[in-house]
């Protein structure tokens, strides 16, 4: 069974400050790996996808860990604006996606 | 930019009916999903498509459902007899670009809220 697991939080931060999330995801046969960001009672919306060299976009830095079957989405200097909850992903192609329950950000003024 | 659009925003339906939710997908995709989300719960897969067929269904994607892609740009989620326990968010998802070989980065629509009565 293919599960993802995060922390719901929530967490909340002082603006400006750097905030990291972790997940895990249980089938290792999974090949891709994505953060979504979703507002509440809206669509997900892709943030970035996790590579296994790591990526980063902007403020933005996510890393793949194979061996440890996880993944973390690292915020710098945050904004009000990246108040929502962050679902870590895994899956893709014909097998869809496997979502997390989400982890709630509040970033406070 | 394209983006995936869905109709109805809201549906409100009695237990027992049918509905059909619609979906108009990024033109150039190939992979068409449908995920539902119960309020407060994760975001599920029920199914994909591709090639004009089911490729994969969760074991929530029971006899009462079925999708279809009528034309070359709609597809649908029919839910022949709907139950309380449906009402949910259904969002349709589309995906097409396969970046680095092995990933398929998945673009959401706005989604349905079924409410059943």
């Amino acid at each position: 069974r293919k599960e993802v697991e995060q922390d719901p939080g929530p967490f909340n931060v002082p603006e400006g400050a750097t905030v990291a999330f972790n997940c895990t995801y249980s089938n290792s046969a999974s090949q891709s790996f994505f953060w979504y960001r979703q507002d509440c009672r809206k669509e997900p919306k892709l943030l970035m996808s996790v590579y296994s060299s790591g990526n980063e976009d902007g403020r933005f830095t996510a890393q793949l860990n194979r061996a440890s079957q996880y993944i973390s989405l690292l915020i710098r200097d945050s904004k009000l604006s990246d108040s929502a909850t962050y679902l870590c992903v895994s899956g893709g192609g014909a097998d869809g996606l496997t979502f997390g329950k989400g982890t709630h950000l509040i970033i406070q003024p | 930019e394209p983006e995936v659009t869905q109709t109805p925003s809201h549906q409100v339906t009695q237990m027992g009916q049918e509905v059909i939710l619609r979906c108009v997908p990024i033109s150039n995709h190939l992979y068409f999903y449908w995920y539902r989300q119960i309020l407060g719960q994760k975001v599920e897969f029920l199914v994909s498509f591709y090639n004009n067929e089911i490729s994969e269904k969760s074991e929530i994607f029971d006899d009462q459902f079925s999708v279809e892609r009528p034309d070359g740009s709609n597809f649908t989620l029919k839910i022949r007899s709907t139950k309380l326990e449906d009402s949910a968010m259904y969002f349709c998802a589309s995906s097409g670009v396969l970046l680095r070989g092995t990933s398929y980065e998945q673009y959401f629509g706005p989604g349905t809220r079924l409410t059943v009565t």
